[in-house]
Formats: structure tokens, C-alpha cells, sequence
């Protein structure tokens, strides 16, 4: 089946510093969203793409999708602890039925 | 208050007690899943249903089963639980699936003995 990889894994930036996660497919992807989910939370829907090369902004977060559509990611400027969770990624299958999750980036900001 | 709730929160059984998970929305919508999630492997879809009375397999339905008898509970069964099915659940719906937004529920935290 469809497969979506996330790097990196963890991530630990100080405070003020910029963060970035990637998701990568092997396929061309449909659209692809990407969820935040807070420590001993659950995940709460962020933003979708659709568009080769698409860019979107929400406050302080960039998302984009590759030109090939097969990437994304997602950019924090100036981290805050109010960022701290897992962030995910999720591309529609094949069938255009479901969404794939990808293992997700855990992200630490230390005060 | 739109929102998806699942019960129970946090369950704690033995090996082959048959157990249901329950998950209910309240925002009419008509596609409704399941995932698991464990550590490193982010959330994998177990069941998912687009309509009353239509269910299919995910990525991992093994020793689970799903009905959807009323458009807004979605259950999730177990019949005979086992300690690899020890884990969080997230239950999550959507108007329409195929690229709709998905809201989630609270997630059960079970751990199978």
C-alpha cells in the first residue's frame, strides 16, 4: 500500500529557533494534510493541500507542497512552547477513500 | 458543541475478554474510522465506514470488528483482545471522507493483560 515517510523523528530546538518536518511519498499524492496533536492529546486537523507548489501560512506555520507533488512540509518560525507536540502528515490513498498517515514528528521547545 | 466522543477513556482487561469501544458523533457526518497508534508508527486505520451499513478494512483490521448500524456510533469490537492489541484508538469522522477534514475523538487508551 501507499506509504508516507516523516523526517525527522524528534526534534529538540530552543525557544525563538525555526523548525521544519518533512513528508515524502513515493507516489504522486492527490492532496495531503497535516495534523498537530499535543501530549495526551489527539489529533486536531491544521491544513490541507492541493495544488503543485502550493504555499499556505497560518500565522507563524508555512505549509507547502512540492512542485512533483510527491512532499510536503512544514515550517514553524520562532518556536514557542505552545508548538510542542507531534505534527503529522496525511496523504489520500490511492482510491481516494483514506488518508495514509505518516509516523509524524515529535517536536520539544525548551524554554 | 460539535465534537466525536468515545467511551471508555482508559481500559485495562485480560487476554480474551470481549470488549467494545464505543464513538459517537453528533455532526451528521457520513464517513467514520478507526486508528490505532503506537509508538513510531503513527496512526493506523483499522475500519473505516462511508455510510450506515457500509464498512471496509484498513491497513490493520485483524482481530477487530465494526459495525455501523446508526450514522452517528461507530463501535468498535474486540472480541477476543490480545497484549499486541494494547494500545491508543482514535476514532475520527468526517462529512464525506475522500479529502475531507477529520475530527477526532479523545482516543481510548487500552491495555490488553
Amino acid at each position: 500500500g501507499q506509504q508516507v515517510m516523516q523526517i525527522p523523528q524528534y526534534q529538540h530546538v530552543q525557544e525563538g529557533e525555526d523548525f521544519t518536518t518533512y513528508c515524502n511519498s513515493s507516489t504522486t499524492l492527490s492532496n495531503i494534510q497535516w495534523y498537530k496533536q499535543r501530549p495526551g492529546g489527539h489529533p486536531v486537523f491544521l491544513i490541507q493541500l492541493v495544488k503543485s507548489g502550493e504555499v499556505k501560512k497560518q500565522k507563524r506555520l508555512t505549509f507547502q507542497f512540492g512542485e512533483a507533488k510527491k512532499n510536503s512540509s512544514l515550517h514553524i518560525t520562532a518556536t514557542q512552547t505552545t508548538d510542542v507536540g507531534t505534527y503529522f502528515c496525511a496523504a489520500l490513498d490511492n482510491y481516494g477513500q483514506n488518508f495514509v498517515f505518516g509516523p509524524g514528528t515529535r517536536l520539544s521547545v525548551l524554554p | 458543541e460539535a465534537q466525536v466522543t468515545q467511551n471508555p477513556r482508559y481500559l485495562i482487561t485480560v487476554t480474551g475478554k470481549k470488549l467494545t469501544v464505543t464513538c459517537s458523533q453528533n455532526m451528521n457526518h457520513e464517513y467514520m474510522s478507526w486508528y490505532r497508534q503506537d509508538p513510531g508508527l503513527g496512526l493506523r486505520q483499522i475500519y473505516y465506514s462511508m455510510n450506515v451499513e457500509v464498512t471496509d478494512k484498513g491497513d490493520v483490521p485483524e482481530g477487530y470488528k465494526v459495525s455501523r448500524k446508526e450514522k452517528r456510533n461507530f463501535p468498535l469490537i474486540l472480541e477476543s483482545p490480545s497484549p499486541n492489541q494494547t494500545s491508543l484508538y482514535f476514532c475520527a469522522s468526517s462529512l464525506s471522507g475522500g479529502g475531507e477534514t477529520q475530527y477526532f475523538g479523545p482516543g481510548t487508551r487500552l491495555l490488553v493483560l
